[in-house]
């Protein structure tokens, strides 16, 4: 079991905002960075958001993250067809561990 | 480019052990961490171990601790995973990853590599 709650799936339609939640603790999310990735099938995780709310080159800016307490959330604006994917938080954890949700499915209608 | 190719993998039976290599370039290895992720088929990624940019820190996530061990040659830019008493709970993609920033040992990875797959099956 993922000690970082993720919900199984989301959806939208094109053009919406949508936002996947992570919920931990604090002696993770609390205190430490969130990382956000996209996994399409068959392929390897990529980075979406790092150290929270930073966005590395390369990805659009309709991705957003933010961290509030021992929650935090992925938001994705303008919603493509290409967004489709597995999303999945993860941080570490005071006790030396890396942990990662359980994964969110979005589907675009 | 950052580039990360892992090998190693393939089918052993259960109780044999494995070792993987992650094959860096196109950043100095040596300044930065280096971690492993696994996922098994159809679910969702878990971590499973990390290594500080010199070796000299080293934390296992507990289904792996006392039967993986991690290791880095940094002349060579290579990070490696070995893998003792396989269990088919270990069936898996297994990616290297890099820190996001040099030096750092707690804080996150951003780089990944595109996986090998270990099968452990009798």
């Amino acid at each position: 079991q993922s000690v970082l709650t993720q919900p199984p799936s989301a959806s939208g339609t094109p053009g919406q905002r949508v936002t996947i939640s992570c919920s931990g603790s604090s002696s993770n999310i609390g205190s430490n960075y969130v990382y956000w990735y996209q996994q399409f099938p068959g392929t390897a995780p990529k980075v979406l958001i790092y150290r929270s709310n930073q966005r590395p080159s390369g990805v659009p800016d309709r991705f957003s993250g933010s961290k509030s307490g021992t929650s935090a959330s992925l938001a994705i604006s303008g919603l493509r067809s290409e967004d489709e994917a597995d999303y999945y938080c993860a941080a570490w954890d005071d006790s030396l561990s890396v942990l990662f949700g359980g994964g969110t499915k979005l589907t675009v209608l | 480019q950052v580039q990360l190719v892992e090998s190693g993998g393939g089918v052993v039976q259960p109780g044999r052990s494995l070792r993987l290599s992650c094959a860096a370039s196109g950043f100095i290895f040596s300044s930065y961490a280096m971690y492993w992720v696994r996922q098994a088929p159809g679910k969702g990624l878990e971590w499973v171990t990390v290594i500080s940019y010199d070796g000299s820190n080293k934390y296992y996530a507990d289904s792996v601790k006392g039967r993986f061990t991690i290791s880095r040659d940094n002349p060579k830019n290579t990070l490696y995973l070995q893998m003792n008493s396989l269990t088919t709970e270990d069936t898996a993609v297994y990616y290297c990853a890099r820190a996001t920033v040099a030096w750092e040992l707690l804080d996150g990875f951003d780089m990944w590599g595109q996986g090998t797959r270990v099968s452990v099956s009798s």
